[in-house]
């Protein structure tokens, strides 16, 4: 069965730093790959979305993503964290048209001052 | 200016009750969904409408009823609540069989749901 994985439930960075969190999916063939924000009380905003072609794709707020079918990964980075960026993240992936969007279980990141 | 709402944003009610929680678009989106999101913030979904027709009906009680009038809007009744109904309710639109571009799904901000 198809299943999206996020390993980190929470991170914790510092305001400035780098991040990355991680994003694996299991399906043989190339699905579409979302990344949406949850900030605390909110609803869900898409953040970017891969396709097909170029393998980085580039977000709102600064956020950008990349694709690497050898790992099965969809990893979302940003060179410099905000503490607006403190929030729920979730990966998905939607295997065709009519399929439904899976999601992953979310990662929260806090971002300490 | 919203593109997908939700009414109303909040609802507390008794065990036993039977509630509607109301979602429009106003995307042009042809389909429209309804997700579960529990105390983990896991995101499941529970119905899905193309043009107004059901074409994703996971494993929910019959207690749930979703119902959408016109391609726009779709609401969720809820029979005999119970505790374990207590979550977030997402709706969310988008356009099936376009480019892909179109089949990114929108959410609306929620409804917190609160069985006592």
């Amino acid at each position: 069965a198809q299943s999206v994985t996020q390993p980190d439930i929470h991170i914790t960075v510092s305001e400035g730093a780098s991040l990355e969190l991680r994003c694996n999916y299991s399906y043989g063939a190339t699905p579409y790959l979302f990344w949406y924000v949850q900030s605390p009380g909110q609803g869900l905003q898409l953040l970017l979305k891969y396709f097909s072609g170029d393998t980085l794709v580039q977000g709102i707020k600064g956020f950008e993503a990349e694709f690497k079918r050898s790992q099965s990964s969809f990893n979302l980075r940003k060179p410099s964290v905000h503490w607006s960026d403190a929030a729920e993240y979730f990966c998905a992936v939607l295997k065709t048209s009519y399929d439904k969007v899976i999601f992953g279980p979310g990662t929260s990141l806090s971002v300490i001052p | 200016d919203t593109a997908v709402s939700q009414t109303p944003k909040y609802l507390v009610t008794q065990m036993g009750n039977d509630k509607s929680i109301k979602c429009e678009q106003n995307l042009g989106h042809d389909t429209m969904y309804w997700y579960k999101q529990d105390s983990k913030k896991f995101l499941k979904i529970m119905f899905s409408y193309n043009n107004k027709e059901l074409i994703i009906n996971e494993t929910v009680p019959n207690r749930f009823s979703p119902k959408s009038p016109d391609k726009a809007h779709l609401n969720l009744h809820i029979n005999s609540l119970e505790l374990g109904d207590s979550a977030v309710y997402f709706c969310a639109s988008s356009h099936l069989g376009g480019t892909p571009r179109q089949e990114t799904q929108y959410f609306g901000p929620g409804t917190r749901l609160l069985v006592l």
